[in-house]
């Protein structure tokens, strides 16, 4: 059984930074790419990143993009947000998610989602 | 931009069919597929439709997609509906343009 397990989130400072690690088992990590999604308090769903299978390639939405690093590490099982520069706006729950192709294998979508891990940005 | 509207909510008795609609602003809906996600309060999100019409295995066969191209829209619908249906759900899809994944607003879903 696919299991995601997010963790670092807390209270930050604006300008603060702040490391998000999300712990993967049960599926062969190295296998597939990896997304972060957020979702601001009582709010939508917000893609944030993402990273391909082998870490050689990566996305970012505009908002964050030159202020937060998207990172894996395929032996240790486990996918990171380093998240610097952090402003109030960036304040929400952030879930690690597993990327699946389907079955036509064109474009992926998110099977499996770890649990969140909240981010308070404030002074 | 691709976007997607979403009402912002519906509702519907038990046992009776809800349809819920995303309608794409920008390109056309068949472009890229669409996937839809059910999020209960204080849950994570999980994927109940992919590929704009398939079902994960453990999706009760109530739920069914579809996408219209006269519309532009995309549904989600489900049947027979129970009251542990009741959450917000959140259609996808992916802006090649920017290699972006994006949400709908999400609808929420009342079943009384």
């Amino acid at each position: 059984e696919v299991h995601l397990l997010d963790s670092g989130g807390g209270l930050v400072q604006p300008g603060g930074s702040l490391r998000l690690s999300c712990a993967a088992s049960g599926f062969t990590f190295s296998d597939f790419a990896m997304s972060w999604v957020r979702q601001a308090p009582g709010k939508g769903l917000e893609w944030v990143s993402d990273i391909s299978d082998s870490g050689s390639s990566t996305f970012y939405t505009a908002s964050v993009k030159g202020r937060f690093t998207i990172s894996r590490d395929n032996s240790k099982n486990t996918l990171y947000l380093q998240m610097n520069s952090l402003r109030a706006d960036d304040t929400a729950v952030y879930y690690c998610a597993k990327e699946d192709p389907g079955i036509q294998g064109a474009e992926f979508h998110f099977d499996s989602w770890g649990q969140g891990t909240l981010v308070t940005v404030s002074s | 931009n691709l976007m997607l509207t979403q009402p912002h909510s519906v509702s519907e008795s038990p046992g009776k069919t809800v349809t819920i609609s995303c309608t794409r602003t920008s390109g056309s809906i068949a472009s890229n597929y669409v996937q839809w996600y059910q999020q209960r309060p204080g849950s994570s999100p999980s994927n109940v439709i992919y590929e704009d019409n398939q079902r994960p295995s453990g999706v009760p066969d109530r739920f069914s997609g579809s996408i219209d191209s006269s519309s532009n829209s995309a549904s989600l619908t489900i049947s027979g509906l129970k009251t542990e249906d009741e959450a917000d759900y959140y259609c996808q899809s992916f802006d090649d343009y920017k290699h972006a994944w994006v949400f709908g607003g999400g609808t929420k879903l009342t079943v009384l």
